[in-house]
């Protein structure tokens, strides 16, 4: 079976930066997604690695480390509408996305 | 990106009923889709694989005659929970994964919300 690993929760200041950090282990790799949750409502996708290093997207930014079954979301300049869940899914060789439990962040004035 | 839709977005029905939720991909052709449930600050759990034009495919421990999928068009897939009860109350999600994306990538619906009394 798959295994993704994140922490249930975080909590930041506005204007801060906050790390969510992903481990997973899957029958063959295809990628590592990030997706973004607020409650009630559907995912939207935030990022996508295949390959190790670092993809910048404006205040959101992902790395992945495959020899280490590694990811990380990092968020600048934090928000208030950036509280919500954050969702890493891992794609393995059956090509079915398997969902970590997600982060609930929270971000405080 | 592209877009998907589900309808109802919410539905409320008494226990031993059947509920039908749609899944639509808007502008793209979708020969797989994926119908997910999410019980409160839980993840995304897959319930099965829905192709077009054949069975889908169901994850162990899910009733396939209990949800029974279909996928009669590159756009539509439908799911339909049959003789729900309260325990069948969830967030239901779909997906559909667009083959002309680099990555096949998923867009997932807005969600159905689902109370059974």
């Amino acid at each position: 079976g798959q295994n993704i690993d994140q922490p249930t929760e975080m909590t930041a200041t506005e204007g801060a930066i906050v790390q969510i950090n992903c481990t997973y282990q899957t029958s063959g790799f295809n990628g590592l997604f990030w997706y973004q949750q607020h409650a009630g409502e559907a995912p939207t996708f935030l990022s996508y690695n295949v390959l190790d290093g670092l993809e910048e997207k404006g205040r959101f930014s992902s790395f992945l480390s495959r020899s280490k079954g590694y990811s990380y979301l990092l968020l600048k300049e934090l928000q208030m509408k950036d509280s919500a869940s954050y969702l890493c899914a891992a794609l393995p060789n059956d090509y079915k996305l398997s969902f970590g439990a997600g982060t609930t962040v929270t971000v405080r004035a | 990106g592209a877009v998907v839709s589900q309808h109802p977005s919410r539905v409320i029905c008494k226990s031993g009923t059947s509920v039908k939720i749609e899944c639509r991909s808007l502008d793209f052709q979708a020969t797989t889709m994926f119908w997910y449930r999410q019980f409160p600050k839980k993840s995304l759990m897959l319930m099965a694989t829905s192709n077009e034009g054949s069975k889908a495919t169901y994850e162990q421990g899910v009733e396939k005659d209990k949800f029974l999928i279909n996928h009669a068009s590159l756009t539509l897939s439908t799911l339909t929970v049959t003789s729900a009860h309260p325990e069948d109350s969830s967030f239901y999600i779909c997906s559909a994964r667009d083959p002309g994306t680099d990555y096949n990538e998923q867009f997932f619906g807005p969600g159905t919300r689902l109370t059974v009394l």
